[in-house]
């Protein structure tokens, strides 16, 4: 079955270290996106990507990182930068345009 | 900028009770709008969408309608069931430059409903 693998489901990080959070997709979708939800909060843009080699800040970019290498892969760092990282992330993609955005299953990110 | 305010939660519920879970939109030109459901642990699951002033999106006996003149798009639901316990999330597809399509969603902040046996 086609979709979104994110992985680690859990990650914890050490204060002033970096940590990659994994996406992966097998829909041959062109657009990936990385969103950030807190407690009561709605899903925050943190960065996207239209096509391969290229991306964008979403309205929450600082302190993180993207490369879009493949199509099929847009991984996230949290950079030392990031000062308050703990939080749900989650993947998606789409194909573009209007249409639906398909979401992976999330990592949850703690701080040790 | 575009915004999407969607009703404060939790809702709770008996089972077999009517839902209205109540969304408003603010947007230039005519976005594409969604409702999207999240069970606890999980990542968000396309519900429901309209395309355009009128549709109706219609999914598992959940129903929203694409109204321009209010700027609203309520979920609705005639009987709800346990199994339907989840936070709702209503969506619009931001417009870039000249009114295409970017491919950003602008979520609300997410309604919680608990349905009680």
């Amino acid at each position: 079955d086609g979709g979104i693998t994110q992985s680690p489901k859990y990650l914890f990080r050490k204060e002033g270290q970096n940590v990659t959070l994994s996406c992966e997709q097998n829909l041959n979708h062109d657009a990936m996106y990385w969103y950030r939800q807190d407690p009561g909060q709605g899903l925050r843009l943190i960065y996207y990507s239209q096509i391969v080699n290229d991306f964008q800040k979403g309205d929450i970019a600082e302190g993180y990182s993207v490369s879009r290498e493949k199509k099929e892969s847009f991984p996230l760092t949290v950079t030392s930068a990031q000062k308050n990282p703990t939080a749900f992330y989650l993947c998606a993609s789409s194909i573009g345009g209007y249409q639906p955005q398909h979401f992976g299953d999330g990592t949850r990110l703690s701080i040790l | 900028g575009d915004s999407v305010t969607q009703m404060e939660g939790p809702v709770t519920l008996s089972e077999e009770a009517f839902l209205t879970i109540n969304c408003t939109y603010t947007a230039t030109g005519y976005p594409s709008l969604f409702w999207y459901v999240q069970y606890p642990g999980e990542g968000l699951q396309l519900l429901l969408k309209a395309t355009k002033a009128d549709d109706k999106g219609s999914n598992k006996g959940f129903e929203a309608t694409y109204r321009k003149e209010t700027t609203s798009f309520h979920l609705e639901k005639g009987s709800v069931q346990v199994s339907d316990s989840a936070v709702y999330f209503c969506a619009l597809s931001a417009l870039g430059n000249y009114g295409g399509a970017t491919n950003k969603l602008i979520f609300g902040t997410g309604t919680l409903l608990a349905v009680q046996p």
